[in-house]
């Protein structure tokens, strides 16, 4: 069975300081797996994905994400926060011919 | 390329009524996938389209259906609509997911529906 977990519904950080969020999965098959951003009253956005080649995986915007298996983690992060980064953020996982979404974090960012 | 389109981008229904949602994937994709969006329960995956075919259904009662036309189009259309189906209905496209893991899905902006 497929899953995921964001272990984060809501993170706070300060303009210019590292972002976080935080992913664990859990797949019967080799995952592969994305980071979708989405902003207020947008669709969503893909930031990154992770299909093997490279354990740590970088995406648009400075975003980047580490495949670590042995910890089933795919933790999506960022040297220093703008503004423009404050959005919802999912971790998903393949498998087959289905996306498994997780519940989402809520990014704000303070000026 | 051309994204995802959804139309209509915002709709009003009131209890009762159905409501037909249309989908144009990215041009070359042949599946459409639709998901339902809500505060309270997140993204949820309805279904999904391929070659005309439903592959993959998700948890939703029979008032939820679908279908893909020759083209790649899709529509979604909710019969007997409810208050609790007020959501945003995303659509998705992709090559085809079991092609390989690096099909990912594109999505479109949305339509936002509301049932008073």
């Amino acid at each position: 069975a497929q899953s995921v977990t964001q272990l984060d519904s809501h993170v706070s950080v300060s303009e210019g300081t590292p972002v976080l969020l935080r992913c664990n999965y859990s797949s019967s098959y080799s995952p592969s797996l994305f980071w979708y951003v989405q902003h207020p009253n947008k669709g969503l956005q893909l930031l990154l994905k992770y299909t093997s080649a490279a354990t740590l995986v970088k995406g648009i915007n400075g975003f980047e994400a580490e495949f670590k298996k042995s910890e089933t983690s795919f933790h999506l992060t960022k040297p220093s926060a703008h503004m423009s980064d404050a959005a919802e953020y999912f971790c998903v996982v393949s498998a087959g011919n289905q996306f498994y979404f997780g519940t989402g974090t809520s990014l704000t960012v303070i000026p | 390329k051309a994204g995802v389109t959804q139309t209509p981008r915002y709709l009003i229904k009131t209890r009762g009524q159905q409501v037909t949602l249309s989908c144009s994937p990215i041009s070359g994709h042949r599946s459409v996938s639709w998901y339902q969006q809500t505060p309270g329960q997140g993204l949820q995956f309805l279904f999904e389209y391929f070659s005309e075919t439903q592959r993959n259904k998700g948890n939703f009662p029979g008032r939820f259906s679908g279908r893909q036309f020759s083209n790649s189009r899709s529509e979604m259309n909710v019969s007997t609509l409810e208050l609790g189906d007020s959501a945003l209905y995303l659509c998705a496209s992709s090559a085809d997911p079991l092609a390989g893991p690096w099909n990912e899905q594109f999505f479109g902006p949305g339509t936002r529906l509301t049932v008073l």
